[in-house]
C-alpha cells in the first residue's frame, strides 16, 4: 500500500518569492513519483515526474523536485513565483505498471501575494 | 498530446434522479480508467478502476450499487451515479492509461465534471 503526506494545506508566498511544497510517501513497493497542479475548477495538468535516474527532475513552469530515497520524500521548488503559479498542488505517487491507481495528498494551495 | 474528454462538463439535477458522466480518450485506446471524486477543498480519492469488457474494481466504502460504471470500449468509460443526493454533489475526475503502454507510461486526467444535486 502506498500513502502521500503533504505536510503543508496552505502556502503563501509573495511574488518573485521562492517557494518549496512539501510531500514525503511511503511504500512497501517502488514507485513513480509525480507532481500535478489544479487551477481552479479545472482538472489536473502534470507538472512533472520522477521515473529512475537523476533525483533533480525539470516540470513544466519552472518548476522542479528532487527525489530523496533516504528520507522518503519529493519536495517541489521554484526558485521565483509568479500570481499565476496560485493553484492547488498535489503530489501523488502510482507504483510501475501504467495501470496502477495514483495515490494523491491532500493538496497544497499555494496562494501568491502581490 | 493525449486527450481524455469528460461530458457533461456540468450537470444539475433533482435528488432522486440518475446522471450519467462519460470519460472518452480521444487519440489513444485505454484498457483502464479510473474514477475520482473530489469535495470542494480537499484531494481526489479514488473511487473504481475500470476495466474494458469486465467489472470494475470499486475502492472500499464506495457503494456498487449507487456508483455504476461501464467500460464498453477502448475509449469509453461512464460513470452513472443513481439515486443521486445533495452529498453525492462533487466533481468528478477521470483519467485513462494508454493500452500496452509502458509503465513509465503517464495516465492522463480529463477536465473533470462537476455535479451539483439540489
Amino acid at each position: 500500500a502506498q500513502s502521500v503526506t503533504q505536510l503543508d494545506s496552505q502556502v503563501p508566498v509573495f511574488e518573485e518569492a521562492p517557494v518549496e511544497l512539501r510531500c514525503n510517501y511511503s511504500s512497501s513497493v517502488s514507485v513513480y513519483l509525480f507532481w500535478y497542479v489544479q487551477y481552479p475548477n479545472q482538472g489536473l495538468q502534470l507538472l512533472l515526474k520522477y521515473l529512475s535516474g537523476s533525483t533533480l527532475v525539470k516540470g513544466i513552469n519552472g518548476f522542479e523536485a528532487e527525489f530523496n530515497k533516504s528520507q522518503t520524500s519529493f519536495h517541489l521548488r521554484k526558485p521565483s513565483v509568479h500570481i499565476s503559479d496560485t493553484a492547488e498542488y498535489f503530489c501523488a505517487v502510482r507504483a510501475y505498471s501504467s495501470a496502477s491507481k495514483i495515490i494523491f495528498g491532500s493538496g497544497t494551495r499555494l496562494s501568491i501575494r502581490p | 498530446g493525449a486527450v481524455v474528454s469528460q461530458h457533461p462538463s456540468w450537470v444539475i439535477c433533482k435528488s432522486g434522479t440518475s446522471v450519467k458522466i462519460e470519460c472518452r480518450s480521444l487519440d489513444f485506446q485505454a484498457t483502464t480508467m479510473f474514477w475520482y471524486r473530489q469535495f470542494p477543498k480537499q484531494s481526489l480519492m479514488l473511487m473504481a478502476t475500470s476495466n474494458e469488457g469486465s467489472k470494475a474494481t470499486y475502492e472500499q466504502g464506495v457503494e456498487k450499487d449507487k456508483f455504476l460504471i461501464n467500460h464498453a470500449s477502448l475509449t469509453l468509460s461512464t460513470l452513472t451515479v443513481t439515486s443521486a443526493h445533495p452529498e453525492d454533489s462533487s466533481f468528478y475526475i477521470c483519467s485513462a492509461a494508454p493500452r500496452g503502454g509502458a509503465s513509465t507510461d503517464t495516465q492522463y486526467f480529463g477536465p473533470g465534471t462537476r455535479l451539483t444535486v439540489l
